[in-house]
């Protein structure tokens, strides 16, 4: 089961880069990592997903090790409407395994004015 | 609005009785998940149909617990004498395996969510 570790906070002022880590020692070959966002009694929105290596889009970016033990997800000149829970998920497609989808508690991200 | 709905929003009962939770997920989506999340905690997985295959539960879930998808397409999950334990959000998230590259994880959609109160 690859579970997820990730700081339970983190504060930034507006207008910084956010760097947002999760650890994920127990990756399996077939998992993927997924970021998700999360506003108070809403559901996850995707963010971004990657395999290795670096994925960016138009709203983050996303870096993976070789080993892939980690990832981080990058958010550029944060802005207060990215305060959130932020989730990191690890897993591969459902049909090799769907109880190996972790979210984990997530990172609870405040942007300060 | 085209993204994944569920209804109702909220929903209060007393414990022991029943309660349906549906889902109607993105009209192409051949996927749907369900997952419960309590406060302060990352969404759990329950359970996962692929059309109107139900695939995989989570080990961890009660037989008070039943979901159906009868044809593919809204799906519903009910929760049998509801014990105070069961409040929650109870989400549920839709994907395709037609649209992706079909390659490595689903991209999830997520709904608002049902946030359940057992008194």
């Amino acid at each position: 089961l690859a579970k997820t570790t990730q700081p339970i906070s983190m504060d930034s002022y507006e207008g910084q880069e956010v760097n947002i880590t999760c650890s994920h020692n127990n990756i399996a070959t077939n998992d993927y990592i997924t970021w998700y966002q999360q506003f108070p009694s809403q559901g996850p929105r995707f963010i971004i997903q990657g395999y290795k290596t670096k994925v960016t889009n138009e709203v983050a970016s996303l870096f993976i090790p070789a080993d892939r033990k980690s990832s981080t997800l990058s958010l550029p000149r944060v802005s207060l409407s990215d305060t959130a829970v932020y989730y990191c998920l690890v897993g591969g497609d459902p049909q090799t395994g769907a109880n190996n989808l972790f979210f984990g508690t997530g990172t609870r991200l405040t942007v300060i004015p | 609005d085209t993204g994944v709905s569920q209804d109702p929003r909220h929903k209060i009962t007393k414990r022991g009785q029943n309660v349906t939770f549906r889902c109607d997920p993105i009209s192409e989506h051949n996927r749907l998940y369900w997952y419960r999340q309590t406060l302060g905690q990352g969404p759990e997985f329950l359970t996962y149909f692929q059309n109107e295959a139900q695939l995989e539960k989570s080990r961890l879930l009660s037989d008070r617990f039943s979901a159906e998808r009868p044809k593919g397409s809204f799906s519903t999950l009910e929760i049998q004498r509801t014990e105070q334990g069961d409040s929650a959000m109870y989400l549920c998230a839709s994907s395709s395996t037609i649209l992706t590259s079909g390659v490595g994880a689903d991209t999830q959609y997520f709904g608002p969510g049902t946030r359940l109160t057992v008194l």
